[in-house]
C-alpha cells in the first residue's frame, strides 16, 4: 500500500523562527492535505491541495502540492508558542472506479514545540 | 463551517461493555464518514468507511463483529465496540466529508478507557 514519510519526526524552536516539514510519498497523490493536532483533539484542517504545483497560504502557512504528485511541504513562518502541535500530512487518490471513497493515508506527523 | 461532533469525548468502562460512540456532522450532510483509532504518539490508522445506507468498508485487520458501524443518516454514524477488553483502549476519531473526494472534518476524538 502507500506509505508518506513525514519528517522531521520533531522540532524545537525558538519563538519567530520558521518552520518547515515535508512528505513524500512513494506514489502519486491527487490530493495533498495538511492538519494540526492538538493534544486530545482531533485534527484539524489547515491547508488542502488539489493540484500538482499548488501554492497555497493560509495566514503564517503555506503549502505546495510537489510536480511530481509526490511530494509536499509545510511552512510556517514567524512561529508562536500556539502552533505547538502535531502536524500530518495526509494524502488522497481518487481512483477511477470510486472505491477508495476519498480514504486518506497519513503521513507519522512532525511533533512542533515553540519556546517563547 | 465543516463541523464534526463526537460524542462521548471520553468514556472509562469495565472489561466485557459495548461502548457507542456517535459521530455527528452538524452543518452539512455526510454521505461519507470515516472511522480512525490513534494511539499514544501514533498517527492515524483507518478503520473503516462508512457509507449512509450501506454497509461499511473495513480495512485489513479490523474485525468488523467487534466494531460495528452504523450510519443510518447523512448527519449521523455510530461505532460500537463490542464486547470491550483493555487491548481496546484507545483514542477513536471520526471524520466526515461532504463529498467523497472534499477533505475530510474531523471530530474531537473520543478517549476509551477499558478496566
Amino acid at each position: 500500500g502507500q506509505q508518506l514519510n513525514q519528517s522531521p519526526q520533531s522540532m524545537f524552536i525558538q519563538e519567530g523562527e520558521d518552520v518547515s516539514m515535508n512528505c513524500t510519498s512513494s506514489s502519486i497523490f491527487n490530493t495533498w492535505l495538511w492538519y494540526k493536532q492538538d493534544p486530545g483533539e482531533g485534527p484539524v484542517l489547515l491547508i488542502a491541495l488539489y493540484k500538482a504545483g499548488e501554492l497555497t497560504s493560509n495566514g503564517r502557512l503555506t503549502a505546495q502540492f510537489g510536480i511530481t504528485r509526490k511530494d509536499s511541504f509545510l511552512n510556517i513562518s514567524a512561529s508562536i508558542p500556539s502552533d505547538v502541535g502535531i502536524y500530518f500530512c495526509a494524502g488522497q487518490l481518487r481512483d477511477a472506479g470510486g472505491t477508495s471513497y476519498g480514504k486518506l493515508t497519513f503521513g507519522q506527523g512532525t511533533i512542533l514545540t515553540v519556546h517563547p | 463551517g465543516a463541523v464534526v461532533s463526537q460524542h462521548p469525548s471520553r468514556v472509562i468502562c469495565k472489561s466485557g461493555t459495548s461502548v457507542k460512540i456517535e459521530c455527528r456532522s452538524l452543518d452539512f450532510q455526510a454521505t461519507t464518514m470515516f472511522w480512525y483509532r490513534q494511539f499514544p504518539k501514533q498517527s492515524l490508522m483507518l478503520m473503516a468507511t462508512s457509507n449512509e445506507g450501506s454497509k461499511a468498508t473495513y480495512e485489513q485487520g479490523v474485525e468488523k463483529d467487534k466494531f460495528l458501524i452504523n450510519h443510518a443518516s447523512l448527519t449521523l454514524s455510530t461505532l460500537t465496540v463490542t464486547s470491550a477488553h483493555p487491548e481496546d483502549s484507545s483514542f477513536y476519531i471520526c471524520s466526515a466529508s461532504t463529498g467523497a473526494f472534499q477533505p475530510q472534518h474531523f471530530g474531537d476524538g473520543t478517549r476509551l478507557s477499558i478496566l
